[in-house]
This record gives C-alpha cells, structure tokens and sequence, in this order.
C-alpha cells in the first residue's frame, strides 16, 4: 500500500535559519504529492503540491520538487520566520485508483526562534 | 466563501455516550473525508465518500458510521463512545485527487 515517512521533529531554528523537511513516499501508481500545514488549534491547510516528476510547487517561500528517482519531496525555505512555526505534513494521493483519498505522514513540528 | 465547516469545535462525552459531527462544504466538492489525529500522530481515514449517496469505509471505521444525502453535509455519527476515540477530527473536501484538500477547522472530541 501507500505510505508517506517524514523526518522526525521536532525541529527548532533560529530565525532566518534555512529549512528542510524530508520525505519519502511508496506508490504503486502515479501520485501527486503535497505538503500542508497546521498552524496551532487549526485545521491543515494545503502549502504547495506537485502532480508529476520534476514539477516543483512553490508557495509562501516554500519550495519541494517530485523526485520519481528517489521518491521524495523534500520542503525546504531558504529564510524562515516566527511565524512559519506549525506543524508540516506531506501527503500523497494516488488518483488514478484510491478515490483521491490521501494517505499522510506523521507531520514534523516546526519551532522558529528569535 | 466558508469552505468546510465543522460542529461543534469542542465536546465531551461520556462512555457509551453517542453524538454526530457535522460537516458541511459549500464548494459542491463530490469528494469528501473523515479523518481522525491523535496527538504526534499523522491523519488516519475513517470514511470518505465520492458523492451523494456513496459512502465507503477508510482504514479505522470501527465505532463510527456516515451518511451522504447531499452533495454537501457529511456528518459522522459515534455510537457508544469509548475512551479511544478521544482525538481531533477533521473533515476535508476535494474536487478529485490533484487538487488537494480543503480542510474544516476540526473538533476535538473527549471520551470520559
């Protein structure tokens, strides 16, 4: 089946700092992959997606490019700041067969200090 | 534009207790899903459903039921509530698989 391994957090940076987040994904079909957000008592919030090899989704500062070779989708922002504290998840969804349902890693905390 | 919107955003319950989440979404998204977060952990699927009047079960179904008469409520019903479904749940919306998910601001339920 499906499944997304995520770095494990949590992660704490001095502001300005650059920012990765690795992940890794398995797929038996042709996911797209997505990265979401989860800002403190919120709901997830899409940050950026890519639907096919090589594409990059940007948004906000954030970048990940799809990596059919080493099946990842890496988060990185060269600059962060306070207020990018939150909780990041990345995600896959194989449309092709599963009802577009999504299958998620287990999300990476994110702490961004003065 | 309201999205998703869920009810109530806090509730207790009491063991063997039942209640329903509401969820509805005014995008007149076919796709919609119910998942659960328990703390540092990831989102697990409990139902989802692909348009009115078809439902099916995700990975963790037990204890919960769903109905889909509209293309925009979703409601989840919890029968005889039990200490391990005390997490917060979230319902999500979505055209299909490339877009992404909408998500509702979740409900943090506790079973006592």
């Amino acid at each position: 089946g499906n499944s997304v391994t995520q770095m494990e957090g949590p992660v704490t940076l001095s502001e300005e700092a650059f920012l990765t987040i690795n992940c890794t994904y398995t797929a038996t079909g042709y996911p797209s992959l997505f990265w979401y957000v989860q800002y403190p008592g919120e709901g997830l919030q899409l940050l950026l997606k890519a639907t096919k090899a090589d594409d990059k989704g940007s948004n906000k500062g954030f970048e990940a490019t799809y990596r059919k070779e080493t099946t990842s989708f890496h988060l990185e922002k060269g600059s962060v700041q306070v207020s990018d504290s939150a909780v990041y998840f990345c995600a896959l969804s194989d449309h092709n067969t599963n009802a577009g349902k999504s299958t998620f890693g287990d999300g990476t905390t994110l702490t961004v200090k003065p | 534009n309201a999205g998703v919107t869920q009810t109530p955003k806090f509730r207790i319950l009491k063991i063997g207790q039942s209640m329903t989440l509401q969820c509805a979404q005014d995008m007149n998204h076919n796709y919609m899903y119910w998942y659960r977060q328990d703390p540092g952990m990831g989102l697990k699927l409990i139902y989802y459903s692909v348009g009115a009047g078809i439902t099916d079960k995700g990975e963790v179904p037990n204890g919960y039921n769903v109905s889909r008469s509209t293309t925009e409520d979703f409601p989840l019903r919890l029968e005889l509530a039990a200490p391990s479904q005390t997490s917060v749940y979230f319902c999500a919306s979505s055209y299909g698989g490339t877009a992404g998910y909408t998500f509702g601001s979740g409900t943090r339920l506790t079973v006592v």
